[in-house]
Parts: structure tokens; C-alpha cells; sequence
């Protein structure tokens, strides 16, 4: 099946310092990654949407200048969480939507295994 | 407003008894749906579209666009279907919003021997 790899799994930090999470789809083109936010026992919440190539789109009340997000690549997104604070601590999950050509079923989005985010 | 509602937060259902994890859902336009699924300490994986009117794992989905629901059924639950299911409209209607899904808060089957 199609794999979708985060780096780091998780990562502790201290306030007011910067985390970068890496998304890679390994075996596919993704043209459009998705960056989702979990709290503990809620449902996924919608940050960003990345394209290739192009400024992701934020979802309303989410900090572009917070929350950065480059899609460099057919297979990498990077979220970068700047001058993090406490409340930023979440589970953060990527996803990935092959093209037509990414050899993958196109409109389907295939999951990263997450990313565990403590700020101190 | 998208709007997702998955009214139960557990369930709990005896292996081999049939089992329903409702979604109802207030989108605008024809979205395509989702169920994805999550098993403990697994990522979340697609388990079916309606597009695609497929049984997966013995489960299906009807759309009932006059209700907006899609429902998840499954005739005879078995342990290993125990997880976090979550019922996700997808807008296709284009423009920057294009794929984005919308996830409801999810249900918590487990199923018991």
C-alpha cells in the first residue's frame, strides 16, 4: 500500500524554540499533502492544505506565520511549528493525495503515523 | 457550514452481532464520502468510499442523500474490527478547497468475545 512517513514520531522542546516535522510519501507523487491537528480524544482537525509548488492554504483561525509550511517536492511537506508555546503541544498528522500519475488511487488520502509535539 | 455528526461517541457490540456506527452529515454541494478507520496504535487508514460501492472487511456503507447520512454497517462484528471509525465528507467541488475532508468526532467500537 501507499506510505506516508512523518519524522520525528515525536519530539519535546522548550517554549519559544522552532520544530520542524518532515511528511514523505515514499512510494508515491503526492500533488497535495494535508497537515491535521489531534487533541487527546478529539477528531482531526484540518490546519493546512499544501500543493506543490504553491502556498499552502490555511483553514481559518490557523497562524500562516506560526504554523509554516513548505511543499518543495512531489514527496515532501515540512511543517514548521515557530516559537512554540505549550498549547502548541498536539499530535500533528500529515497526509498524502496522489495525482492521476502518482501510481497510487488518485483522490484518496493516505495517513502519516503522526507526529507527538510536548513543549515544555 | 460543513458539518459532521457521528452521534456516538462508544460502542460497544458481542462478537458475531450486527453493528451500526451512524454519520449524518450537512455539506454543502455532492460530497464524495469516507469512512476511515483507526486500530489501536495504527495510523488512520481508508477503509471505504462510496464511490466505489465495495464491502470492506464485511462492512458498507449506504448513502441516503434525503436523510444526509452514511451509515457503516456490518453484518456480524468480529474482535479484530475493534477501533475508531470516523465518517469523513470530502469536497470535490473544486477550487482551494478541493479534497479537504471533514472528520466527524468519531466512534469507538469495540467489540467483545
Amino acid at each position: 500500500g501507499a506510505v506516508v512517513s512523518q519524522h520525528p514520531s515525536w519530539v519535546i522542546c522548550k517554549s519559544g524554540t522552532s520544530v520542524k516535522i518532515e511528511c514523505r510519501s515514499l512510494d508515491f507523487q503526492a500533488t497535495t499533502m494535508f497537515w491535521y491537528r489531534q487533541f487527546p480524544k478529539q477528531s482531526l482537525m484540518l490546519m493546512a492544505t499544501s500543493n506543490e509548488g504553491s502556498k499552502a492554504t490555511y483553514e481559518q483561525g490557523v497562524e500562516k506565520d506560526k504554523f509554516l509550511i513548505n511543499h518543495a517536492s512531489l514527496t515532501l511537506s515540512t511543517l514548521t511549528v515557530t516559537s512554540a508555546h505549550p498549547e502548541d503541544s498536539s499530535f500533528y498528522i500529515c497526509s498524502a493525495r496522489p495525482g492521476l500519475a502518482g501510481g497510487r488511487v488518485p483522490d484518496t488520502q493516505y495517513f502519516g503515523p503522526g507526529t507527538r509535539l510536548t513543549v515544555l | 457550514a460543513q458539518r459532521v455528526t457521528q452521534p456516538e461517541k462508544l460502542l460497544s457490540v458481542f462478537k458475531g452481532a450486527p453493528v451500526e456506527l451512524k454519520c449524518n452529515y450537512s455539506y454543502s454541494g455532492s460530497p464524495e464520502l469516507f469512512w476511515y478507520v483507526q486500530y489501536s496504535r495504527q495510523r488512520l487508514q481508508l477503509l471505504l468510499r462510496h464511490i466505489s460501492r465495495e464491502s470492506i472487511k464485511g462492512f458498507t456503507a449506504d448513502l441516503n442523500k434525503g436523510e444526509t447520512s452514511f451509515h457503516l454497517k456490518k453484518p456480524f462484528a468480529q474482535e479484530e474490527d475493534s477501533a475508531m471509525y470516523y465518517c469523513a465528507p470530502e469536497n470535490n467541488a473544486g477550487g482551494t478547497s478541493y479534497g479537504k475532508l471533514t472528520f466527524g468526532q468519531g466512534t469507538i467500537l469495540t467489540v467483545h468475545p
